[in-house]
């Protein structure tokens, strides 16, 4: 694709509800990153992959939070018993070398809102 | 305490005049370091980077940076109204795998 393409746009869940967040990154980019962006902030770093490899996770707010990438391509971001304070908008980048020092696009993001 | 440190605004100037943004950060082994513009609702998209002391220019955008007074600052020149928006700093480690941002200056523009 164009761009970097995230799905859904929107997501509400009950708490305790589990969601999939996909992430769909640049064709042919090796590296991938999930941010959380609560409102009013900046985003935060959740994890990094090159390639298949989670070489991050450092991120991740609490072992309810998982992320994968089996292929190298697409990218799923799962949260279990989802809770209140996890409602923020979860932003995927991607660029075309390890890290963030060249380019990286961001998608347009899911927006999580648990009730 | 917060690394990466922004004044949130919002910040007005009057279309034409220079904005000035700026940044600081608490890491002194950081050694890359963004500007990103995310217009509400939207991603952000990146204005530019910097990884060496002094300035970089970009059309109307230069980018400051002063590792020793860990320091980093965006001006944009002849400021106009789509300009309005909220600018992210952003500092990385050497491998830059993650990036710490700031929490955003909301920048106006006004006609």
């Amino acid at each position: 694709g164009a761009g970097v393409s995230q799905s859904p746009r929107y997501k509400v869940a009950k708490r305790g509800q589990d969601v999939a967040l996909r992430c769909d990154p640049i064709s042919g980019h090796v590296s991938l990153f999930w941010y959380q962006q609560a409102l009013g902030q900046g985003p935060e770093f959740l994890t990094y992959f090159q390639n298949e490899a989670q070489l991050d996770k450092s991120g991740l707010p609490s072992d309810r939070f998982f992320a994968e990438r089996p292929e190298g391509s697409v990218s799923t971001l799962k949260i279990q018993r989802t809770q209140q304070e996890d409602s923020a908008v979860y932003l995927c980048a991607s660029s075309s070398r390890g890290g963030m020092n060249t380019e990286a696009f961001f998608g347009q993001g899911t927006r999580l809102t648990v009730v | 305490q917060k690394e990466v440190e922004q004044n949130s605004g919002p910040l007005s100037v009057p279309e034409g005049a220079i904005a000035s943004l700026n940044c600081t950060y608490s890491d002194r082994g950081s050694q890359s370091f963004f500007w990103y513009r995310q217009y509400s609702g939207k991603s952000p998209e990146l204005i530019m980077f910097i990884y060496s002391n002094g300035d970089k220019e970009d059309g109307r955008f230069t980018a400051q940076l002063n590792k020793a007074s860990q320091y980093v600052s965006l001006l944009i020149r002849d400021s106009q109204p789509s300009d309005s928006a909220t600018y992210l700093c952003a500092v990385g480690s050497g491998s830059a795998r993650q990036l710490t941002f700031g929490s955003g200056t909301q920048l106006t523009v006004l006609p």
